[in-house]
């Protein structure tokens, strides 16, 4: 079954300890990337990937890493995760790359909490 | 710069209701467009698309049509069910750029009620 996969599902954290949010996709997808959404502002793109090795920052990049070092793996990665950083957070991967109408596929979702 | 307005909700309808959600959108090239649906406790799924003018999406009895003298991609339904109880993302991508990146509305959340 084609799908994005997302652990942990929820997390309660404290801030400034490091945490790691993975995602897999089964789809051999070059497009990869991470969103976050918050009430009132919809889903707001973190950092994407176009393929191995190959990450740029999205909209809302501060405070979030991300690498890309197999091609089915895009781990988003919270160095020091603040308050602020609550929130409801997706996964998608999509191919091909700069096709019109390319469908997005996208996880489950993990829903973080810092306090 | 690139957006999608949506209306905001929550939108309670009867079942059976009729169902319109608004979408228009402001983009500097020539966007495809997309309705996405997310279910309680779920991830986003694609729901319809629409990739040049005059292009109606349809799915499951939901339908979107292009409108680009009025940049709109409104979403309609004849008769809804409790099923579809869910939050509705309009979203646009742009051919020829660099990313897949979408670019989302703030959502509208639908409770259908028997």
């Amino acid at each position: 079954e084609a799908q994005v996969t997302q652990n942990p599902r929820y997390l309660i954290t404290v801030t400034g300890k490091k945490l790691t949010v993975t995602c897999s996709q089964n789809m051999n997808h070059e497009y990869m990337s991470w969103y976050r959404q918050d009430p009132g502002l919809g889903l707001r793109q973190i950092y994407y990937s176009m393929n191995v090795e190959v990450t740029d920052k999205g909209d809302v990049p501060e405070g979030y890493k991300v690498s890309r070092k197999e091609k089915r793996n895009f781990p988003l990665i919270l160095e020091s995760p603040s308050p602020n950083q609550t929130s409801l957070y997706f996964c998608a991967s999509s191919s091909p790359l700069m096709h019109r109408g390319t469908e997005a596929f996208f996880g489950q979702g993990t829903r973080l909490t810092v306090v | 710069g690139n957006s999608v307005t949506q209306m905001e909700g929550p939108v309670t309808l009867s079942e059976e209701a009729f169902l319109t959600i608004n979408c228009t959108y402001t983009a500097t090239g020539y966007p495809s467009l997309f309705w996405y649906v997310q279910y309680p406790g779920e991830g986003l799924q694609l729901l319809l698309k629409a990739t040049k003018a005059d292009d109606k999406g349809s799915n499951k009895g939901f339908e979107a049509t292009y409108r680009k003298e009025t940049t709109s991609f409104h979403l309609e339904k004849g008769s809804v069910q409790v099923s579809d109880s869910a939050v509705y993302f309009c979203a646009l991508s742009l051919y020829g750029g660099a990313t897949n990146k979408l670019i989302f509305g703030t959502g509208t959340l639908l409770a259908v009620q028997p």
